[in-house]
């Protein structure tokens, strides 16, 4: 399988700090990347897949870059609804893998 | 806009079958994509179980494949999943979703529901 690992586990930021959470896979996964956000007690909630492409209804302070194994997700000025966990997936090989999450906190 | 409901008995004890059902909602399964089963259990990451297709065709993660039963109805809109033989690690929230539109992943999501396996 491959594994997917995110870093920081946790990470404390304040409103209007620009982020980014990365995300290593064992190998390659070429462009194959998604992102998630859940809250507590929900769903994930799609935010980007394909490593780059914004799901529809997600704010533009999203973004996401890398290839290969090496990912990250940038958020550019964090609003109170972000205060969230993140996890990415990667689903060019199955079993599809996610990461075990980032825990974005004040 | 596609809605995806799980149910099923949230208690079992160890050695039964857990069997879940993803009603499916505003998106016909026979339309295509894949529909897929994901797991969490309490306080740890996202684990995917299986996918189906709308023909039948599914891939099952090795970890649980020889415990692991994944069927679509499509007359009722449906797909299902069967565990056998549960332990307490099988303790999680279960999600279905959609998988696979373009070239999304897991782009709609139910939501979730909890099955304790507890003797």
């Amino acid at each position: 399988d491959v594994q997917m690992t995110q870093s920081p586990s946790t990470l404390s930021a304040s409103v209007g700090d620009r982020v980014t959470i990365t995300c290593r896979a064992s190998q390659s996964v070429s462009v194959w990347l998604a992102w998630y956000q859940q809250k507590p007690g929900k769903a994930p909630k799609p935010l980007i897949y394909k490593t780059s492409s914004l799901e529809s209804g997600v704010p533009s302070r999203f973004s996401g870059s890398g290839s290969g194994t090496d990912f990250t997700l940038t958020i550019s000025s964090l609003q109170p609804d972000d205060f969230a966990t993140y996890c990415c997936q990667q689903y060019n090989d199955y079993p599809y893998t996610f990461g075990q999450g980032t825990k974005l906190e004040i | 806009q596609v809605q995806l409901q799980e149910s099923g008995p949230g208690l079992l004890k160890p050695s039964e079958t857990l069997s879940l059902t993803c009603a499916v909602s505003g998106y016909s399964i026979r339309s295509g994509y894949y529909w897929g089963w994901i797991r969490q259990p309490p306080g740890k990451g996202l684990e995917c179980i299986g996918n189906i297709y709308h023909t039948g065709r599914t891939y099952s993660n090795p970890s649980l494949k020889s415990r692991l039963t994944i069927s679509v109805d499509t007359s009722k809109n449906q797909f299902s999943l069967k565990l056998s033989s549960v332990t307490a690690a099988d303790t999680a929230v279960y999600y279905c979703a959609r998988f696979g539109v373009g070239p999304r992943a897991f782009d709609s999501w139910g939501q979730g529901t909890m099955v304790t396996v507890s003797s």
